[in-house]
């Protein structure tokens, strides 16, 4: 057991360029989030995985944010026109199986920061 | 709506002095429960949890944490507080089905004197 990585650590990005992060989960974890946490505040959720299958969505991702989990592995989070706002901490978590509580088990993240 | 307060955005305690801090929920439902420690530029680690069953719960690090449904609250305590503990402290629900999302709370952020 290696924990959840994520890919960069950082990243530090002009307005209006596109940024892709990558999180690879525990293995054999089904259950797959996103959250992100601004500067002074608790990690809020962004979207939601089980498998390859994207099934919940936060008002929080706008239409320039998209994220995919091909073959229920890896995740990837891309944001396409990077705006200021955009600056934050992208945290990825997993956790096992389906249909019971389980703890997230949270990766370092990734903090972006758009100039 | 659901949502987690932490009503102290920083606390300053000695070290070797106890420690409490405080986590308030709004959920309709018993929800699930989770205490997390982020330090600097590190990720969550998970301190405690509250699933169901006996109210008081022993986590690592020598945290405890009580469940209060009369109070809707959760607090996590430590008799001695090491400096080590110095970190930023997450009170988190865990929704009760469907994807079981965590609600963060803001966060308290803990400092120790020497």
């Amino acid at each position: 057991d290696t924990g959840v990585s994520q890919d960069p650590r950082h990243k530090i990005t002009k307005r209006g360029q596109n940024v892709t992060f990558r999180c690879d989960p525990i293995s054999e974890h089904n259950r797959l989030y996103w959250y992100r946490q601004t500067l002074g505040q608790g990690p809020e959720f962004l979207t939601y995985f089980q498998n390859e299958a994207q099934l919940e969505k936060s008002r929080l991702l706008s239409d320039r944010f998209s994220a995919e989990r091909p073959k229920g592995s890896f995740s990837t989070l891309e944001i396409q026109r990077t705006e200021q706002g955009d600056s934050a901490m992208y945290l990825c978590a997993s956790s096992p199986r389906t249909g019971a509580p389980y703890e997230q088990y949270f990766g370092p993240g990734t903090r972006l920061t758009v100039t | 709506a659901q949502s987690v307060t932490q009503p102290d955005i920083h606390i300053t305690v000695s070290e070797g002095a106890s420690l409490e801090l405080r986590c308030n929920y709004s959920y309709g439902a018993t929800p699930y429960l989770f205490w997390y420690v982020q330090s600097p530029g590190q990720g969550l680690q998970l301190l405690l949890k509250y699933f169901s069953g006996d109210t008081l719960v022993q986590g690592i690090k020598g945290f405890e944490a009580e469940f209060k449904r009369s109070q809707s609250s959760f607090n996590l305590r430590k008799p001695s507080v090491h400096w080590s503990d110095a970190a930023e402290y997450f009170c988190a629900v865990g929704t009760t089905s469907g994807t079981y999302k965590y609600i963060f709370g803001t966060g308290t952020r803990l400092k120790v004197l020497a």
